[in-house]
């Protein structure tokens, strides 16, 4: 049970680039969630997803497009990335709106220049 | 929109000293408060959390309590050790969209000296 887990754990990306970050759940969890993680700011949510097929926008979701096509996958995507998006990124997921405790990935260091 | 406000944001304690960390939201209808431990380079972590039909709630060394009146809850940890160094954060679930979403504080960094 490998929980919740991330790739890629480190990239560097030049400003214009793009990538799309994999977030994968063997939980069988309905929810999940992507944050960035910057210092002094705590977790913000991007986006996030109730469920396979099915996304919607959290706090900061402009220069992020994400999908969720298979219910143990959560694609977070960076179209045109911009310095402004180095950061930590964080998956989440949790069983339902019931059981609340959001379980998290290893994170992801991206920096851009 | 919701917001969840966290102080300190920096707490330093000598080790055996109790450490209190206080958070405020702004949304009413809140009703779950979970508090996750950071560690350096790792991934956040439940630690303890609280639901609004409760006041008080402890796991040995740490308890957390709900003043939902004046929308405050509180992290305390008794009898602080070194391994308890590290980022906490503090969070309430929002309603808006009846979505499971976590609003989360700043954070405090909480170092504990031998």
């Amino acid at each position: 049970n490998a929980g919740v887990t991330q790739t890629p754990k480190f990239r560097v990306l030049k400003t214009g680039q793009s990538m799309t970050l994999l977030c994968a759940q063997d939980m069988n969890h309905e929810y999940m969630y992507w944050y960035r993680q910057d210092p002094g700011m705590g977790l913000r949510l991007i986006h996030y997803s109730v469920g396979e097929g099915t996304t919607a926008k959290g706090e900061v979701p402009d220069g992020y497009n994400v999908s969720r096509l298979k219910k143990q996958n959560f694609l977070l995507g960076l179209e045109s990335a911009a310095p402004s998006q180095t950061s930590v990124y964080f998956c989440a997921s949790s069983y339902s709106l019931t059981y609340n405790e959001q379980f998290f990935g290893p994170g992801t260091r991206l920096t851009v220049l | 929109g919701e917001n969840v406000e966290q102080h300190p944001s920096t707490l330093s304690v000598q080790e055996g000293d109790s450490a209190v960390i206080k958070c405020t939201y702004s949304d009413s209808a809140s009703n779950y408060f979970p508090w996750y431990k950071q560690e350096l380079g790792k991934r956040p972590q439940l630690i303890i959390d609280i639901r609004s039909n409760v006041g008080e709630k402890k796991d040995q060394r740490i308890a957390v309590t709900l003043n939902k009146t004046a929308k405050h809850f509180s992290l305390h940890i008794t009898e602080t050790q070194p391994e308890d160094s590290a980022v906490y954060f503090c969070a309430a679930r929002g309603l808006s969209g009846g979505y499971n979403k976590l609003i989360f504080g700043a954070g405090t960094r909480l170092a504990v000296h031998p």
